[in-house]
C-alpha cells in the first residue's frame, strides 16, 4: 500500500492564481482531512469528509474548496491565491473507529508571492 | 475558546528520560493523541489515551488526567533519532482534532 499520496510536493503561485492540491489514499478509509501547518502553529483543519459525496468545513475553510467524488480522492482547490495561504498542506485519512489514528501524506509546500 | 498548550522546545541528553507536558481546554473530550513529526516530514501516530492512566508502548508512554485537562508523553532511553517535534491533539465534542503547536525536542550526545 502506498498509503496517502499528495501532489505536488512544492509549488510557487502568484497572487490571484488558482490550483488544485491532489490527495489519494489506498487504504479504503472513509474519513479524509485537509490541514495547513504554519511555522510555530498547530495543524489547522481546513475541510474534512466522512465519505464519498460528503464534505464539511473545518476551522479555516475560507479561500478553499473540496470535493469527494470517490473514496480514494480528496482534492483541495485554492481559488485566487493570497500570501496568507503560504503554508504546508497535509492530507490525512482515517477509519471510523474510536481510537483511530490519522495517516498523513507527505505534504505540499505552497508559497504565494 | 479551545486551547492546547505545550512547551515550545526542550533539550535532553542521549540515553536520558524526558517528559513532554500538554494541557488542554476544549469543548468536549473524546480522546487525546500524541504524534511525532520529524523536520520536513508528516506527523506519525505515537499514542492514544481516552481513559485516565498510563499507556505504555516500548520506550514511549503517555499519561492522561481528564479531570486536570493534562497529559504527558514520556520518552525513555533517548536516541538521537528521537529529535523531532511532538504534537498533542485532542478530539473535541465534534470529533475534530484540535492540535497543539508542538514541542521541539533536541537530543544532545
Amino acid at each position: 500500500n502506498a498509503g496517502v499520496t499528495q501532489t505536488p510536493k512544492f509549488r510557487i503561485l502568484k497572487i490571484g492564481q488558482s490550483m488544485t492540491l491532489q490527495c489519494t489514499q489506498d487504504m479504503n478509509h472513509n474519513y479524509m482531512y485537509w490541514y495547513r501547518q504554519d511555522p510555530g502553529m498547530g495543524l489547522k483543519l481546513i475541510y474534512y469528509s466522512v465519505g464519498a459525496g460528503i464534505t464539511d468545513k473545518g476551522e479555516v475553510p475560507n479561500g478553499y474548496n473540496v470535493s469527494r467524488s470517490t473514496t480514494e480522492d480528496f482534492p483541495l482547490r485554492l481559488e485566487l491565491a493570497a500570501p496568507s495561504q503560504t503554508s504546508v498542506y497535509f492530507c490525512a485519512s482515517s477509519t471510523t473507529s474510536e481510537g483511530d489514528e490519522q495517516y498523513f501524506g507527505p505534504g505540499t509546500r505552497l508559497t504565494v508571492t | 475558546g479551545q486551547n492546547i498548550d505545550q512547551p515550545t522546545e526542550m533539550t535532553a541528553t542521549e540515553g536520558a528520560i524526558v517528559q513532554i507536558n500538554c494541557t488542554y481546554q476544549t469543548s468536549g473530550f473524546n480522546g487525546l493523541f500524541w504524534y511525532q513529526q520529524h523536520a520536513g516530514e508528516a506527523p506519525t501516530f505515537l499514542s492514544y489515551n481516552v481513559l485516565d492512566g498510563l499507556e505504555e508502548k516500548g520506550r514511549f508512554s503517555s499519561f492522561l488526567s481528564r479531570s486536570k485537562g493534562y497529559s504527558y508523553l514520556l520518552l525513555k532511553e533517548l536516541q538521537m533519532k528521537d529529535s523531532a517535534s511532538y504534537l498533542c491533539a485532542v478530539r473535541d465534542s465534534n470529533y475534530q482534532l484540535i492540535w497543539g503547536a508542538g514541542t521541539k525536542l533536541i537530543i544532545k550526545p
